[in-house]
């Protein structure tokens, strides 16, 4: 069984670009969500995906937008980068929508993003 | 809107000895599950146990157990016969029942001393 793989492991951009986190799901897991974790922080939701739709969004700007793929594999894409973009960005895949299951969350190890 | 609070930024415990971590949470929710993630320093978060709030029956995992009071909503974890492979950052989360959003503390940074 295949765990949740993301990649790039480390990038810096800078402010105003935009950049592209993949995530691929534990083989099986058909919704992936998209966590920040700034540093000293509890991760902070971003969005969900499910069956290639946005499921569900924490409060982030438009500029934070993501895509699920046919495969479950998914992306994350953010615009105009700003300093306290800077983070760890944690992508988790679980089989199924909550309820009726504990819906627990299986994780990468992250993409570190440091915008300078 | 949901809250988790660990109050605990630092915790060290000998090897071999017990150690409880805290967790307080907020909601109106009567329905909710709650877990403890493990984050060692190669970042991969792990789940460590969960908790569903309609069991008054405390989860275990091992040498890994809660105290859930709901009426109180506190959610501790007992680390018991630590070993040097529990060092990392210790996070709660909590999840509506029917929701899709984990709510995560701060986290509790746990040194295991040999």
């Amino acid at each position: 069984e295949t765990g949740v793989t993301q990649s790039p492991t480390h990038l810096i951009k800078t402010r105003g670009q935009q950049v592209t986190l993949r995530c691929s799901s534990q083989s099986g897991h058909n919704t992936v969500s998209w966590y920040q974790q700034a540093l000293g922080q509890g991760p902070q939701f971003i969005f969900q995906y499910y069956r290639e739709e946005e499921n569900g969004r924490g409060n982030f700007p438009p500029r934070f937008s993501g895509l699920q793929f046919p495969n479950y594999s998914s992306e994350l894409n953010v615009n105009a980068l700003e300093l306290d973009d800077s983070a760890l960005y944690l992508c988790a895949s679980r089989i199924g929508l909550a309820g009726g299951n504990t819906g627990e969350l299986f994780f990468g190890e992250g993409s570190r993003l440091t915008v300078l | 809107a949901q809250t988790v609070t660990q109050s605990q930024p630092e915790m060290s415990v000998q090897e071999a000895e017990t150690v409880t971590l805290s967790c307080t949470y907020d909601t109106s929710e009567s329905d909710y599950y709650l877990f403890w993630y493990k984050q060692p320093p190669s970042r991969q978060m792990i789940l460590v146990i969960r908790q569903e709030a309609y069991k008054q029956q405390n989860a275990t995992e091992n040498r890994f157990s809660v105290n859930f009071q709901k009426a109180a909503k506190s959610f501790s974890l007992k680390i018991s016969d630590s070993q040097l492979g529990d060092a990392a950052m210790y996070f709660c989360a909590y999840r509506r029942q029917t929701g899709n959003q984990f709510y995560f503390g701060t986290g509790t940074s746990l040194t295991v001393i040999p």
